[in-house]
């Protein structure tokens, strides 16, 4: 099974903060990777696919970059709505397996 | 618009049984893949197994296989997990979501399932 792995686990940031978030894979998976926003109590939504490509309706501030084994989620100026965990997600090969999680909070 | 809306979620004690439905609007289910995300609490997501388009595929990871089961009802539009000889460990929110170009976009609210004697 491909392992992924997020760093920080959590991260403590401010309001127009940069933010930067890695996740790493445990084989190479090519640009199969997903990222997700979730708030408690919520579902996950989806954020970027393939690695960079932004979904439909999530704020440019958001983007996503990397390929192989080396991840990055990117916030470019960290909004209210913007306090939350963020999930990355492998989907080349079954199990999908996801990060464990980085949780942003305010500073 | 696509909606997922998932039930049957419960307390049970272990070594029972319990089936999940995840009642699928807005879309044609036979059209896509769908797969149960699940998570237990204060942790991360865990993807437990999926079925493909025409049903002829399914996938489950290791520490469910033997033991739950996903399918559908077309007729019904509806997904449903069967979960077998349940363990403390598989306490956690079960999640379902349709897999489309994009990966997984859309999710339903999940429904919380409790084992515990």
């Amino acid at each position: 099974d491909i392992h992924m792995t997020q760093s920080p686990s959590t991260l403590s940031a401010s309001v127009g903060d940069r933010v930067t978030i890695t996740c790493r894979a445990s084989q190479s998976i090519n640009n199969w990777l997903a990222w997700y926003q979730q708030k408690p109590g919520k579902a996950p939504k989806l954020l970027i696919y393939k690695a960079s490509s932004l979904e439909s309706g999530v704020p440019s501030r958001f983007s996503g970059s990397g390929s192989g084994t080396e991840f990055t989620l990117t916030i470019s100026s960290l909004q209210p709505d913007d306090f939350a965990t963020y999930h990355c997600q492998h989907y080349k090969s079954y199990p999908w397996t996801f990060g464990q999680g980085t949780k942003v909070d305010i500073k | 618009q696509v909606q997922l809306v998932e039930s049957g979620g419960g307390v049970v004690q272990p070594g029972k049984s319990l089936r999940l439905s995840c009642a699928a609007s807005g879309f044609t289910l036979r059209n896509f893949p769908m797969h149960w995300v699940r998570q237990a609490p204060g942790k991360g997501l865990e993807w437990v197994a999926v079925i493909s388009y025409d049903d002829n595929n399914k996938n489950y990871i290791d520490s469910v296989k033997g033991r739950f089961t996903v399918s559908r009802d077309h007729s019904k539009n509806t997904l449903y997990l069967q979960m077998d000889s349940l363990r403390p460990d598989d306490t956690a929110v079960y999640y379902c979501a349709r897999e489309g170009a994009h990966n997984l976009q859309h999710w339903g609210q999940g429904t919380l399932v409790t084992v515990s004697s």
